[in-house]
Parts: C-alpha cells; structure tokens; sequence
C-alpha cells in the first residue's frame, strides 16, 4: 500500500513565525503536491513538483515555499505564518498523468491542522 | 473559478436509502474521479470515470459522466453508517493539475 505520511497532525504556532511541514511518500512517486482546505472551497492547490528540486507554483502561492531535496520528501514552508494561513494541508503523491507508467490517482497524507494565532 | 460545485453540500439519509451526490464544472472534464474524506483525514481515491465512459459501477457505487454538460453524478447505494464522510469530485487539467469540487458531506444515520 502507498503511504503518505505528514510530520504533524496538529500545528499551532504564532504570527510571524517560520513554519515547516513535511511529507513523505514511499511509493516512489514523481509527483507531490502541497493543497490547502478551507471549508466551502475545496481543495486548492500551493505547489506541485514533477521531479527532485523541481516545483511548479499552483493556484495560491503566495506566502508559501516549497523544497524538494529527495524525491520521497516534499517539504512546505511558511516563510512568515499568518493568521490567513490557518486551514488544514493535504500532501499528495501520484504517478506521471502522462506516459506508459500513468496514473490519475493521488495518494494523501492524513493532513496538518494548522492554527496561527 | 475553476472549481467544481457539488451539490448538495450536505445530505442526511437513513441507513440503507441510496445517497446521490452531483458535481459540475465550467471547463471541460477529464478523466474524472470522485474521492472520500473521512473527518480530520486525507482524501482516498474511489473510482475513476474516463472521458470516453458514460457510466462505471465499483460495489456499491455508480458514477454517471456527461462531458457535454460537464458535469457527474455519484450514487451510492444502500448507504451505511460507515459511509459517512465528504465527498469530492476531482478533474485533470493539463499535464498535472487536478481542479477538486467543493465537497458534499454526507451523513448516514443509524
């Protein structure tokens, strides 16, 4: 079975802090994502990488940054936490979309809840 | 938005009724898929319905597509407490972006 793992399930950390989450896949995929979800918009996606230290920005990434030094782990930093920045975050890994080792599913971790206060 | 919207957002039922949850989109669809998400957990992959397939049935659950209307439908039958979760619809954009619906919580009662 994938597992996806995510260092923290509960986070609370203050304004203006440096915030760190981490996650791990051992299925050796290619992709990983870093998604947000708030409650009544789904979920959205922070960052995407297809490849070690390759990243593609999605659809809010501001405020955040992302590190992708080994290809099981893809690291999300929030460089100055925000009150805004309180949701839960999903990892997910999948295999290429394209190609003869192709495949639509994506693997989550259990999630981060993260309270800035 | 690119988001999906599904309807309804939430849905009660009695154990054993039949749940039937709707997602539609503004851009067209692509290999949709629908997930669950138990409370406070990850997303997990339920069934995948490509482009080219009208329906598909996996157990107890039965996916409609419509490309022309973009939009699909998810029944699942003789629901059970255990089927309790939310619900979310999934299309692929591009060569790997997956636009999610915005959710339908569904509660089965005992």
């Amino acid at each position: 079975d994938v597992k996806v793992t995510q260092s923290s399930r509960y986070l609370v950390k203050r304004t203006g802090e440096k915030v760190f989450l981490e996650c791990v896949q051992d299925m050796d995929h290619e992709n990983m994502f870093w998604y947000r979800q708030d409650p009544g918009l789904g979920l959205r996606l922070i960052y995407f990488s297809y490849d070690v230290k390759m990243k593609e920005k999605g659809d809010i990434p501001e405020g955040y940054s992302v590190s992708r030094e080994k290809k099981e782990r893809f690291s999300l930093i929030l460089e100055s936490a925000s009150t805004n920045q309180t949701s839960m975050y999903l990892c997910a890994s999948s295999l290429p979309l394209l190609g003869p080792a192709s495949s639509y599913e994506q693997y989550f971790g259990p999630g981060t809840r993260l309270t800035v206060t | 938005s690119q988001q999906g919207e599904e309807d309804p957002q939430a849905l009660s039922i009695q154990e054993g009724e039949n749940a039937t949850m709707n997602c539609s989109y503004k851009t067209s669809i692509n290999n949709l898929q629908w997930y669950r998400q138990n409370s406070g957990r990850g997303l997990v992959h339920l069934i995948l319905i490509r482009s080219n397939e009208r329906e598909k049935h996996s157990g107890r659950l039965r996916v409609t597509l419509d490309t022309s209307k973009k939009s699909s439908s998810l029944l699942i039958t003789a629901s059970r407490a255990a089927d309790t979760a939310s619900y979310f619809c999934a299309t692929v954009a591009g060569t790997y972006k997956y636009i999610f619906g915005t959710g339908t919580r569904l509660k089965v009662l005992a």
